[in-house]
């Protein structure tokens, strides 16, 4: 099964743009990533899917146009642009592997972001 | 408005059982596709288990397999996690997250707000 790196934190002026990266393991260049925001204290957020060819599907509900993605190799981004004090939060990039009894459904060790 | 609303977590002794629920509103819930997460404190999110519409069939990561199950009422619109033999690495919050239709082709697109589940002796 694929493996999601994360870098443990990535920060930002407010109103600059910052850019984080979900890595996938060597092999899995085909997959695509979700991306989760996880404002302190609260339930994880659905932001939106991306695959080689960029976004995939809609965003979730109330998801700025702010935030984008790219897909690139093994590389998933996601973008926030002009930051804001409401992005700071952790975001988890997760993807579907397997079928069949073989589902299974990992995660990166997700990204704190702090606005500055 | 959409929404699920876990309950049921609480403090338990390792070896001892615990059932959580998670209840949803404001969509057809018998037609999705539903999950359980788990966050142990300060560490990221982990899939515990998925369970397919109607419930005929089931998924479970591999450290609770055999211990966990997962199932759903349709009737009542309630999702469930049945705990056994718990130990002080399933200590996390509880999560349940609406899928699409099929397992594992759709983001985790709604979730709860979580429960925690404390085990300690």
């Amino acid at each position: 099964q694929p493996v999601l790196t994360q870098p443990p934190s990535a920060s930002a002026s407010l109103g600059a743009s910052v850019t984080l990266t979900c890595t996938l393991s060597s092999g899995y260049s085909n997959y695509k990533v979700d991306w989760y925001q996880q404002r302190p204290g609260k339930g994880p957020r659905f932001v939106m899917r991306v695959g080689t060819g960029g976004i995939v599907g809609s965003k979730g509900d109330g998801i700025p146009d702010r935030f984008s993605v790219l897909g690139s190799g093994l590389n998933r981004y996601l973008t926030i642009e002009n930051v804001q004090e409401e992005d700071e939060s952790d975001y988890h990039c997760g993807a579907d592997h397997g079928s069949g009894s073989n589902f299974v459904y990992v995660f990166g060790t997700g990204t704190k972001v702090t606005v500055l | 408005e959409v929404q699920l609303v876990e309950s049921g977590g609480g403090l338990v002794q390792p070896g001892g059982s615990l059932r959580l629920s998670c209840a949803a509103s404001g969509f057809t819930f018998r037609s999705y596709a539903m999950n359980w997460v788990r966050q142990a404190p300060g560490k990221g999110l982990q899939w515990v288990s998925a369970i397919s519409v109607s419930g005929g069939n089931t998924y479970y990561a591999d450290s609770v397999k055999g211990r966990f199950t997962i199932s759903r009422d349709d009737s009542k619109n309630i999702l469930y996690l049945q705990m056994n033999s718990l130990r002080a690495e399933d200590w996390a919050v509880y999560y349940c997250a609406k899928e699409g239709i099929i397992v594992g082709r759709d983001a985790f697109d709604i979730w709860g707000q979580g429960t925690m589940v404390t085990v300690s002796s």
